[in-house]
């Protein structure tokens, strides 16, 4: 079965760590672009961070740069978030999310693309005193 | 930031046509894509690329694109189709993802 599950969430001080691990299966691990994707406590969707399918190139959302740190381990079929200096506003459910863009060619020019087709449900940090 | 715009809510009788907008400057030079968030679930992806659903998804979901709205049609709505649906596209740059705020789809 195609899947990612997330796993790692807990509950955390403001300014302490967390490590969250996404296993994923049933597809070719390192075919793929990974990301997180975050959601606040009945709030929407927000991209936190992407890494490409060898590791060589990663990117971050403003409100995550320099506090957290994307990885992944291919031979492991794995990707992970190292989240430092954790602040309230980081509690959310963190979901792993496969990753596909690219540029396609058309008449008029060049059109990005840019989606998540596969999602895992989530693991939960909570960032509290 | 760059922003898309999602009615916070639609309401719709079984069997009825439900359409969720969204909003933003950049749609006419980004693909647009759909995903439905049903509670405790992980989203799912409708449709991508403005208009093209992925193998698995019922022909009753449709997208659609005019200059800087992007539309989701959904066709003889089931109260199955209860959920959360959100927008998303690249910003300007095409270098990171942006949701729209979510429309809570409430069927009648």
């Amino acid at each position: 079965e195609v899947q990612l599950v997330e796993s790692g969430g807990g509950v955390v001080r403001p300014g302490g760590s967390l490590r969250l691990s996404c296993a994923a299966s049933g597809f070719t691990f390192d075919d793929y672009d990974m990301s997180w994707v975050r959601q606040a406590p009945g709030k929407g969707l927000e991209w936190v961070s992407d890494i490409n399918w060898n590791g060589d190139s990663t990117g971050y959302a403003d409100s995550v740069k320099g506090r957290f740190t994307i990885s992944r381990d291919n031979a492991n079929n794995s990707l992970y978030l190292q989240m430092n200096s954790l602040r309230a506003e980081d509690t959310a459910l963190y979901h792993c999310a496969r990753l596909r863009r690219g540029k396609e060619d058309h008449s008029f020019g060049y059109v990005p693309y840019w989606y998540f087709d596969l999602w895992g449900r989530g693991t939960l940090v909570t960032v509290s005193s | 930031s760059y922003e898309l715009t999602q009615p916070p809510s639609v309401s719709v009788s079984p069997g009825q046509t439900a359409r969720i907008t969204c909003s933003g400057d950049a749609l006419p030079r980004q693909y647009a894509y759909w995903y439905q968030q049903k509670p405790g679930q992980a989203p799912v992806l409708l449709i991508y690329k403005d208009s093209e659903r992925p193998s698995g998804i019922p022909e009753r979901f449709s997208g659609s694109s005019s200059g800087t709205t992007v539309t989701l049609t959904i066709s003889g709505v089931q109260a199955q189709d209860e959920a959360d649906y959100y927008c998303q596209s690249a910003d300007s740059s095409g270098t990171h993802g942006v949701f729209g705020g979510g429309t809570q789809l409430t069927v009648l």
